[in-house]
């Protein structure tokens, strides 16, 4: 049972254009989402998280938006850049005696082409 | 510097041999956790620890065993009653004291049983 999905495999953009990934999640427990970014053969590195309460937040070039009724999410990069070509995975968490463990969806790679 | 690191990168066993992957921080994080990523997949957990001596199995934990003997190591051992051991197999740790805290990964041990 997949908790966390996100539907697109792949999202080749031009460089300077946005890029927009996307994450579905089932469990309405959910309460804390993440967002990392992966390259080949490294860990993922946190790049921004929301917590329920707010549907949106912003860090420099990436925001990402939650929308709760449609337990949907999305991570905005602006203005894209070749750098910024890795796998992105969204990530979710609840509370309770699931503290502090994250459910990961599939990933999405992201190029971005100069 | 403060971190996770994961030894080796890379691993080669045969099957029916068991391994054992390392995982030391000093990042004085109380909670540590594997997951295992599989190509197309996203990460999965394997095990976590919250406390040092006390260990809860993850959603794929059938061949797989840890200890938590100090709270800088959280080593994983690989069993051969694992069926399916060849992945990438990521480390990473939280500071429990703030809920709304990423996890932080290592760089990874590539496991590849022939």
């Amino acid at each position: 049972d997949q908790q966390v999905k996100q539907n697109s495999p792949s999202l080749s953009v031009q460089e300077g254009r946005i890029s927009i990934l996307n994450c579905d999640y089932t469990n309405s427990m959910f309460d804390y989402f993440l967002w990392y970014k992966k390259y080949p053969a490294e860990g993922p590195t946190f790049l921004i998280s929301i917590s329920s309460i707010k549907d949106k937040n912003e860090d420099g070039r990436f925001t990402v938006f939650l929308n709760k009724s449609a337990k949907h999410l999305s991570l905005h990069i602006v203005p894209s850049q070749p750098g910024d070509s890795a796998v992105y995975f969204c990530a979710a968490s609840a509370g309770g005696t699931s503290y502090g463990k994250l459910t990961f969806g599939q990933g999405t790679i992201l190029t971005v082409h100069p | 510097d403060g971190g996770i690191t994961q030894s080796p990168k890379y691993l080669f066993r045969k099957e029916g041999q068991n391994v054992t992957l390392s995982c030391e921080q000093n990042l004085n994080h109380d909670a540590m956790y594997w997951y295992r990523q599989d190509p197309g997949q996203g990460l999965r957990l394997i095990y976590y620890s919250q406390i040092v001596n006390d260990f809860q199995k993850g959603d794929i934990a059938e061949g797989y065993s840890v200890s938590r003997e100090k709270k800088e190591s959280f080593p994983l051992t690989v069993t051969s009653a694992q069926k399916n051991p060849t992945a990438f197999y990521l480390c990473a740790t939280k500071d429990i004291s703030s809920y709304n805290s990423p996890l932080h990964f290592g760089n990874g041990t590539r496991l590849t049983v022939t």
